[in-house]
């Protein structure tokens, strides 16, 4: 069965503190791996898209990486205001066109 | 330019009523989605639709979920008979076209059953 799973499922840093988020699947066949942004009370908000093992996207203080079983979400001298959660999804190379979300990574920082 | 909205933002509903949710999409954008966002089930595909092909609807829950898209743009979702289990709150995305292309997602709509 596909399966997408983020880890970890929680995280808190220190404004300035460095770190990356985890994303790995198992797909028989990865279209694009998708990374999205969702405050509370609010729909996710696109940040990256990756196709290829070996791409890197970069925004800001975030850079997404993909290999050919996982995607981190590299999180560089973070601010408060990149408390969120993080959510990863894959499309499959299967015909199927809906996103296969994984359960997030929920990320505060703190000043 | 515009992005996807939904309507109602929030929806209180009692047991055994039908609801309808609407989707606006991004103009141009031929394929449109619905998610449901449940506590502790995380993101979860409900059904597709690409311009006039027939919808993909191998996630809707049971047959009291139904969705239709007129003219190529907007959808609605209703389901019909609710219940408590449908709270939850309501995704829509649309995309250019339906191969990798990003999803980009509405406010969502909160549906609450009492």
């Amino acid at each position: 069965e596909d399966q997408v799973t983020q880890s970890p499922e929680a995280l808190r840093l220190q404004e300035g503190e460095s770190s990356s988020l985890n994303c790995s699947y198992t797909v028989s066949g990865l279209r694009g791996l998708f990374w999205y942004r969702q405050d509370p009370g609010k729909g996710p908000e696109f940040l990256f898209t990756l196709y290829s093992a070996g791409e890197e996207k970069e925004k800001e203080r975030l850079k997404a990486t993909l290999t050919k079983k996982e995607s981190f979400l590299h999180i560089t001298a973070p601010k408060p205001e990149d408390s969120a959660t993080y959510l990863c999804a894959v499309i499959m190379d299967t015909g199927r066109r809906a996103l296969t979300f994984g359960s997030g990574t929920r990320l505060q920082v703190q000043p | 330019g515009a992005g996807v909205s939904q309507s109602p933002s929030n929806k209180v509903t009692e047991k055994g009523k039908d609801v309808e949710l609407r989707c606006d999409p991004i103009s141009g954008h031929t394929a449109l989605y619905w998610y449901r966002q449940s506590l502790g089930q995380g993101l979860e595909f409900l059904i597709y639709f690409q311009g006039n092909s027939a919808p993909d609807k191998s996630g809707l829950p049971s047959d009291r979920f139904s969705a239709e898209r007129t003219g190529g743009s907007v959808s609605t979702l209703t389901i019909q008979r609710t219940q408590q289990e449908d709270s939850a709150v309501y995704l829509c995305a649309s995309s250019l076209a339906s191969g990798g292309d990003t999803q980009y997602f509405g406010p969502g709509t909160r549906l609450t059953v009492l």
